[in-house]
């Protein structure tokens, strides 16, 4: 699976956009990005997936350029609540979704 | 609907002893995960259950771990006997067929 590289951390203020990169330069062909949101004493939790171009939920958007190098979760307008680490994951489409987890972004939304 | 649920939520042991922690995932969810952080480490797999069997548990750290899922229903994991390393949170996580992961609130273990 492809090895990923995010910013270990960020900070923002309430009612701000923000924005985390991912870059996975040697993703495969089969692989999916998914994000997932981890708070503090509690079990990762599922946000945004998506292949190529633009995915939007009610959470957040993910975008991903042609060449899927490189990735981007979007939360608008935070709230002290999204304090949080956001987790970039490669997943293979093809088989049995075992995860892999690199250190992840801390994101700390300030008042 | 109920989310996974894991039990106990922490559990303090000294070296030598054993632990068992369990896992109760989603109903009707046949894949069944486990993953654990050490202190200072990144969440780390260890194995993946479909149903009853073990799809892959490359993850396992060593043969002190025994991870069982009788029935395809909830899940055990044991630890015997339990080293110093061996704290840390370990999490549960399920899903239907190949769709998101969902995961418990994890168990902290710690190891005197």
């Amino acid at each position: 699976l492809a090895k990923t590289t995010q910013p270990i951390s960020m900070d923002s203020y309430e009612g701000q956009e923000v924005n985390i990169t991912c870059s996975h330069n040697n993703i495969a062909t089969n692989d999916y990005i998914t994000w997932y949101q981890q708070f503090p004493s509690q079990g990762p939790r599922f946000i945004i997936q998506g292949y190529k171009t633009k995915v939007t939920n009610e959470v957040a958007s993910l975008f991903i350029p042609a060449d899927r190098k490189s990735s981007t979760l979007s939360l608008p307008r935070v709230s002290l609540s999204d304090t949080a680490v956001y987790y970039c994951l490669p997943m293979f489409s093809g088989g049995y979704n075992k995860l892999i987890f690199g250190a992840g972004t801390r994101l700390a939304v300030h008042p | 609907e109920a989310g996974v649920t894991q039990f106990p939520s922490h559990s303090v042991i000294e070296k030598g002893q054993t632990v068992t922690l369990r896992c109760d995932p989603i109903s009707g969810h046949d894949n069944l995960y486990w993953y654990r952080r050490v202190m200072g480490k990144e969440i780390k797999f260890l194995l993946h259950f479909v149903k009853e069997s073990k799809q892959d548990e490359s993850g396992m750290p060593n043969n002190r771990f025994l991870a069982e899922r009788t029935g395809g229903t909830y899940s055990t994991l044991k630890v015997q006997p339990a080293e110093l390393e061996d704290s840390g949170v370990y999490f549960c996580a399920s899903s239907h067929l190949r769709e998101e992961q969902f995961f418990g609130p994890g168990t902290r273990l710690t190891v005197l």
